[in-house]
């Protein structure tokens, strides 16, 4: 069965700094895997989407790279700042029951000071 | 605007009283689902729906139950909650198949069983 990890669960940098968000999955076979962002009660929105056949996207600060068979992905934003504190989740879509559901982390909480 | 919406969004009850959460979605998106989310757990699928008149259990199916007569709502009923069911739920659409399948999520319905 799929699961899946993130690493740190809270991570707290100053302002400016450039981070990394790391997602870990256990099983390779995956339609897609992607990157969400959730603000304190309110639901998730859509970063980034990468495909099983791409490495990486790209969306202004954010970059995302997959290495689908050691079962990585990691999440980097440049330059961060104040709105990018939040929870950060990822989810991967499987390739079991034709990949109707999708499996999430329990995401990392960034807080980025000013 | 495309959007998602749950009502509910905050709901306070007592153990086995009956409740309904609705959620719908104004994107013709045949595809959609339930997650509740916990603290350390991530978001775990509840139910989804492939189309009208068509639902399938996910991880966590036990205490709730779906029904799909509209293609645009997907309602979450809890026959008789008890204080485990205490928790965040997520409604989400998109369409159905491979490709660009974001997901989008409404903004969520914070339930306490008492």
């Amino acid at each position: 069965k799929q699961e899946v990890t993130q690493i740190p669960a809270a991570l707290s940098v100053p302002e400016g700094e450039n981070l990394v968000l790391n997602c870990s999955f256990t099983d390779s076979a995956i339609y897609n895997l992607q990157w969400f962002r959730q603000d304190p009660g309110k639901g998730l929105t859509s970063l980034l989407l990468i495909q099983s056949s791409q490495r990486e996207q790209t969306s202004g600060r954010l970059n995302a790279s997959l290495d689908k068979s050691s079962g990585r992905s990691t999440l980097y934003i440049a330059a961060s700042q104040p709105g990018d504190s939040a929870t950060y989740l990822c989810a991967v879509r499987p390739w079991d029951n034709y990949g109707q559901n999708f499996v999430f982390g329990p995401g990392t909480r960034l807080s980025v000071l000013p | 605007e495309a959007q998602v919406t749950q009502n509910p969004r905050y709901l306070i009850t007592v153990t086995g009283k009956k409740l309904t959460v609705t959620c719908s979605q104004n994107m013709n998106h045949e595809y959609m689902s339930w997650y509740r989310q916990d603290p350390g757990l991530g978001l775990r699928q509840i139910y989804y729906s492939m189309n009208v008149e068509v639902t399938d259990k996910g991880d966590v199916p036990e205490g709730y139950k779906v029904s799909r007569k509209e293609k645009r709502n997907f309602p979450l009923i809890l026959e008789s909650p008890s204080p485990n069911q205490t928790s965040l739920y997520f409604c989400a659409s998109r369409i159905a198949g491979a490709g660009t399948d974001t997901q989008y999520f409404g903004p969520g319905t914070r339930l306490t069983v008492l």
